[in-house]
């Protein structure tokens, strides 16, 4: 099956400061998806962003899908950025698995 | 914004015992899945479901689980007889059709239940 690769595993930031988090996957794609996991277990859905470039707020992301990575780009970050960013691809047409990747550990102090 | 919700938020039960999660969908979405997330672990599938029956099931979902569409409304996962290793966050999802450019749409999650096997 694909195989997605998060990078780094866990990223420890002061409030304020900018970030940039790696999603690897080993084939072409029809779905790419970020979410973030709260404290709480709630994923909240981030971007879909099966190629080009997307901005909400202080977040952005860029999938190169030729290249078979995406980059989640987070600004000013704040404490309640923290928590577990998930990267999660589709190989097959709709109705197919998502198949997530281990995530990052984004820990931001005040 | 419509959402997907799940009931109920937590839910523990005895070994051996058979539970029912379940599960309301986005109403004109027409693919339904099941994923679970045992803790500090990444999300997993479990199965995937579109025109009243199975489309794709891991080989996690075994002879355990089943999933049904009783109504129009809603979509469940019944595990038979609970071990201890089922203990775990359960997600379910729905997604729609593929857009016109053919693209697929995402898929949107509920909050999941957080399942607890004594």
């Amino acid at each position: 099956g694909i195989q997605v690769e998060q990078s780094p595993p866990d990223l420890i930031l002061q409030e304020g400061a900018n970030s940039t988090l790696r999603c690897n996957f080993s084939d072409s794609v029809n779905n790419l998806q970020w979410f973030h996991q709260n404290p709480w277990g709630q994923l909240i859905n981030l971007f879909y962003i099966p190629s080009g470039t997307k901005q909400n707020g202080r977040l952005s992301a860029t999938t190169v899908a030729t290249e078979r990575y995406s980059l989640l780009y987070i600004s000013s970050s704040q404490t309640t950025d923290s928590g577990v960013y998930f990267c999660a691809v589709e190989k097959e047409t709709s109705g197919s698995r998502l198949t997530f990747g281990e995530g990052t550990q984004l820990t931001v102090n005040p | 914004e419509p959402e997907v919700t799940q009931t109920p938020s937590h839910q523990v039960t005895q070994m051996g015992q058979e539970v029912i999660l379940r599960c309301v969908p986005i109403s004109n979405h027409l693919y339904f899945y099941w994923y679970r997330q045992i803790l500090g672990q990444k999300v997993e599938f479990l199965v995937s479901f579109y025109n009243n029956e199975i489309s794709e099931k891991s080989e996690i979902f075994d002879d355990q689980f089943s999933v049904e569409r009783p109504d129009g409304s809603n979509f469940t996962l019944k595990i038979r007889s609970t071990k201890l290793e089922d203990s775990a966050m359960y997600f379910c999802a729905s997604s729609g059709s593929r857009t016109v450019w053919g693209l697929n749409q995402p898929q949107h999650f509920g909050d999941g239940t957080r399942l607890s096997i004594l």
